[in-house]
């Protein structure tokens, strides 16, 4: 069965210090990979999505960015990070067919959710 | 831009009583529709979906959504809440078909059921 694995459940860091949140999945291959920002009263941002390695789109400016370096890797990362990007962060999949033609995705495969984690930036 | 709206940030209810939660989305194209939930200290989690055909679903834990396509809304209902219901609902959307299947998120009605 799949399974995503977010790390770590909880951080603390100052402002200024550099970050990076890891989320890696099993159990499939060819996810669609994705970051997203919860934060009070402000329901779920989507940061970043990738729908292959080294392949990232960015949703909204920002103090962040993302990689991929592997398949089932997806990283999340800052240089320095800034009062404003405390809040809790998700890693989610879905799945992806790939076909003769363009890459679609499978409509019965809604996002799998990663545990998330806890940034509290001070 | 695509959008949702959930008007209902806050519910309270009692048990036994029934549930609404309103959700409006806005998109000038063919979508898909979800209701996620996330109870206390747990990761989100799916509650139904709707891609296609019979506009009512049913999904999980006695929860339904109808999707009327003219009002550009997919509400949540269960006819009878338990207090195991308390828990965060957030109604998303995602363009049918593409390379991606990234959703737009509402921004989530806490709901808290007294016993």
């Amino acid at each position: 069965s799949q399974t995503i694995h977010q790390w770590p459940a909880t951080l603390v860091q100052p402002v200024g210090s550099p970050l990076s949140l890891e989320c890696t999945v099993e159990g499939t291959s060819n996810p669609n990979l994705y970051w997203y920002r919860q934060a009070a009263g402000r329901g779920l941002q989507l940061l970043f999505y990738s729908v292959g390695i080294g392949q990232i789109s960015s949703e909204v400016p920002q103090n962040l960015s993302a990689s991929r370096p592997q398949d089932r890797q997806f990283i999340l990362s800052s240089k320095k990070l800034l009062l404003s990007d405390s809040g809790f962060y998700l890693c989610a999949w879905s799945v992806l067919v790939l076909s003769h033609g363009p890459p679609m995705v499978d409509n019965s495969s809604p996002l799998h959710f990663g545990n998330g984690t806890r940034l509290t930036v001070t | 831009a695509q959008s949702v709206s959930q008007h209902n940030h806050h519910v309270i209810l009692s048990e036994a009583a029934s549930l609404e939660l309103g959700c409006n989305y806005s998109y000038g194209g063919t979508v898909n529709l979800f209701w996620y939930v996330q109870y206390p200290g747990q990761h989100l989690q799916l509650l139904l979906k709707y891609f296609s055909g019979d506009p009512l679903v049913k999904g999980i834990k006695g929860f339904e959504a109808e999707f009327i396509k003219s009002k550009f809304s997919f509400n949540l209902r269960k006819p009878s809440v338990q207090w195991s219901d308390t828990a965060e609902y957030f109604c998303a959307v995602s363009r049918r078909g593409g390379a991606t299947n990234k959703l737009i998120f509402g921004t989530g009605t806490l709901l808290a059921v007294q016993p």
